[in-house]
């Protein structure tokens, strides 16, 4: 059964500087990949998908991913931290038959001003 | 257009009595999944409708139910409560399989004491 492992439950980061956000998935290429953000009291957004149609995506809130085959990884990057960033962030992977998502154990990120 | 609806999204429930939650999907979606979320163990699959027919389900005991009705909306049923079901429990939707990505309600908050 495909699986996302996300390193790293808590990440810190000042204000302006680069997210690194990291998740690996299980050995077989998934054809899908997902991130969401959730924020307190909320639901999960999603942030962006890879599809095997690019292997840099880009998403909302200035977010980006790149998948890498070789690395088996899809970290979630983004240039410059706000204070709105901090929230706790999944990574996700479907099933075969497409109706269900694996989910990581989250990534929590705050974010100092 | 309107989001995924759960209702309610807090709970206080006696351990031992039952509980059902709702969910109404996004317009056009049919498909319908449910996720629990705890600290301890984050985010678990407890099962997927389409089309009022419950296509996968997660491990977890047969006192969690579900249902869906002809018009996407579905509800969940806990009997039986327990302190271990203290919980988020969120709704998803989607038009069919996974690759769009679901779209999630808020969540019930459902707190057994």
């Amino acid at each position: 059964a495909q699986s996302v492992t996300q390193l790293g439950s808590h990440v810190s980061v000042s204000e302006g500087a680069l997210v690194l956000l990291r998740c690996n998935y299980s050995s077989s290429v998934p054809p899908y990949l997902f991130w969401y953000v959730q924020y307190p009291n909320q639901g999960l957004q999603l942030l962006l998908k890879y599809t095997s149609a690019a292997t840099l995506v880009k998403g909302i809130n200035g977010f980006e991913a790149e998948f890498k085959k070789s690395e088996t990884s899809f970290h979630l990057t983004k240039p410059s931290a706000h204070m709105s960033d901090a929230a706790e962030y999944f990574c996700a992977v479907p099933n075969n038959a497409g109706n269900m998502l694996t989910f990581g154990g989250g990534t929590r990120l705050m974010v100092k001003p | 257009k309107a989001g995924v609806t759960q209702t309610p999204r807090y709970l206080i429930k006696t351990r031992g009595q039952q509980v059902t939650l709702s969910c109404s999907p996004i317009s056009g979606h049919r498909s319908v999944s449910w996720y629990q979320q705890t600290p301890g163990q984050g985010l678990q699959f407890l099962f997927e409708y389409f089309s009022e027919t419950q296509r996968n389900k997660g491990n977890f005991p047969g006192r969690f139910s579900g249902r869906q009705f002809s018009n996407s909306r579905s509800e969940m049923n806990v009997s039986t409560l327990e302190l271990g079901d203290s919980a988020l429990y969120l709704c998803a939707s989607s038009l069919s399989r996974i690759r769009e990505g679901y779209t999630f309600g808020s969540g019930t908050r459902l707190t057994v004491v």
